[in-house]
Order: C-alpha cells, then sequence, then structure tokens
C-alpha cells in the first residue's frame, strides 16, 4: 500500500459526459502528480501540483484541468470525453525536492467511456 | 516522439537465472532514472533509481547500470524469482522551475518460469 488513495476505481460513462477522479496523496506529500495510460502506452505525464498551485502542465487536454485544495487532496476532472479518453489514470503523490527521486502512486481509476 | 524507450515488450526467464531489462533515452537533460515495477490492478511501484552521475547502484538483488554516452540504462535483477513477474517500466525525471517530472517507458513484461 504506497499511501495513496484514488476514488473511484472504475468508472463507467458515455461520450460527451464529464468525470471527476479524486487522489488523496500521502500524509505530508505537497506534490500530485496526474498520469494517463492507455492501451499498450506508458505512463503519460499530465499535470503536477505543489501545495495547491499548477507547477507543470504535461500532455493535458483543454478539455481535461485539475485542481489541488488546501487539504492537499487532488481532483481532474475531464469533459465532452470522447471515446480515446478510456485509459487508467494514476495519481502519484512525492516530496518535492532535488534529492527526492521517487513518486508513489495510487492503485489508479480505470474509465471507460462507451 | 518517444525520450524513454523499452525496445522489449516482453521477456521471460526461468527462475533462479538472470533478468535484464533494456531501456534507452534520447534526452540529456534527464537527471535521474527510476525504474518502476507494476502488477496487474496496482499502481506503479518505485524498485530503484540512479543519478545521472552514477554508473550503477545496487539494492539486493536489482542493480541498476548507466552508461551515459550510450544514454542506454539496464536492470538486473539476479536471481530471478518467480513474484518478480510483473511489468517493469524505465522513468527519467527532469527538474525545472520547482517541478521534477518523470518521462517513462512503455514497459516490459517479465515473466519468470518456475
Amino acid at each position: 500500500d504506497s499511501g495513496v488513495t484514488q476514488t473511484p476505481k472504475h468508472l463507467i460513462t458515455a461520450t460527451g459526459q464529464r468525470v471527476t477522479l479524486r487522489c488523496s496523496p500521502r500524509s505530508g506529500d505537497l506534490s500530485v502528480y496526474w498520469y494517463q495510460q492507455s492501451l499498450d502506452q506508458g505512463l503519460q505525464f499530465l499535470i503536477h501540483y505543489y501545495n495547491g498551485e499548477e507547477r507543470a502542465k504535461g500532455n493535458i487536454l483543454e478539455r481535461f484541468s485539475a485542481q489541488q485544495f488546501p487539504d492537499l487532496h487532488s481532483e481532474l476532472n475531464l469533459s465532452s470525453l470522447e471515446l480515446g479518453d478510456s485509459a487508467l489514470y494514476f495519481c502519484a503523490s512525492s516530496r518535492t525536492g532535488p534529492l527526492v527521486n521517487e513518486q508513489f502512486f495510487g492503485p489508479g481509476t480505470r474509465l471507460t467511456v462507451l | 516522439d518517444q525520450q524513454v524507450k523499452q525496445n522489449s515488450p516482453s521477456l521471460s526467464v526461468q527462475e533462479g537465472r538472470i533478468s535484464i531489462l533494456n531501456c534507452d533515452y534520447t534526452n540529456s537533460m534527464f537527471d535521474y532514472f527510476l525504474w518502476y515495477k507494476k502488477y496487474p490492478a496496482e499502481g506503479p511501484t518505485f524498485l530503484i533509481s540512479i543519478s545521472s552521475i552514477k554508473d550503477k547502484n545496487e539494492d539486493g538483488r536489482f542493480t541498476v547500470f548507466l552508461n551515459k554516452s550510450a544514454k542506454h540504462l539496464s536492470l538486473h535483477i539476479v536471481p530471478s524469482q518467480p513474484g518478480d513477474s510483473a511489468v517493469y517500466f524505465c522513468a527519467a525525471r527532469t527538474s525545472g522551475a520547482g517541478s521534477y517530472q518523470l518521462t517513462f517507458g512503455k514497459g516490459t513484461k517479465l515473466s519468470v518460469i518456475p
């Protein structure tokens, strides 16, 4: 158990809909990262939040947005969903700094868009 | 454009023998390299890392080698055990503007045969 929790575990929805994925980082971790893993793909970095502020963006679509709340949990919002958005979405947390390397991953949310 | 490549999607090894997983990268700005292990229905778990200024790091049965001139790293598992069967992801870190981002390869599925 990494200490990172994600809800829900599975989500099935229709095209055009909007969903919210939730992540609670490990106790004490200020950084939250979101990743998308599509079929046969590695993990694609989406966005990084540190202590409530957006720090970096990766390959995140404009239809996707995220935020980190004062209690440090984070939400990833996916809107106008398309079939191609079906994927595993992972969040990871870490202490942030030059000597910190590893990110700790949650179990993921499997999103299926029908 | 894949900056981190794992060219072998799968690898089978006999129990007790050595497993060697390979990874190539193109970005000279990567400052740390990490290996993650992933079981089905779980998030990736950090295994071992190496700084770009080192060429070897060992942790028990796991050793990571880095060849900077060839932009190549490898993970050696000796001896391999059936519990090592999982998907292994190579990741590389870039640092900048208060964010430490990981770029992942697509993974290599290791099967250790008893």
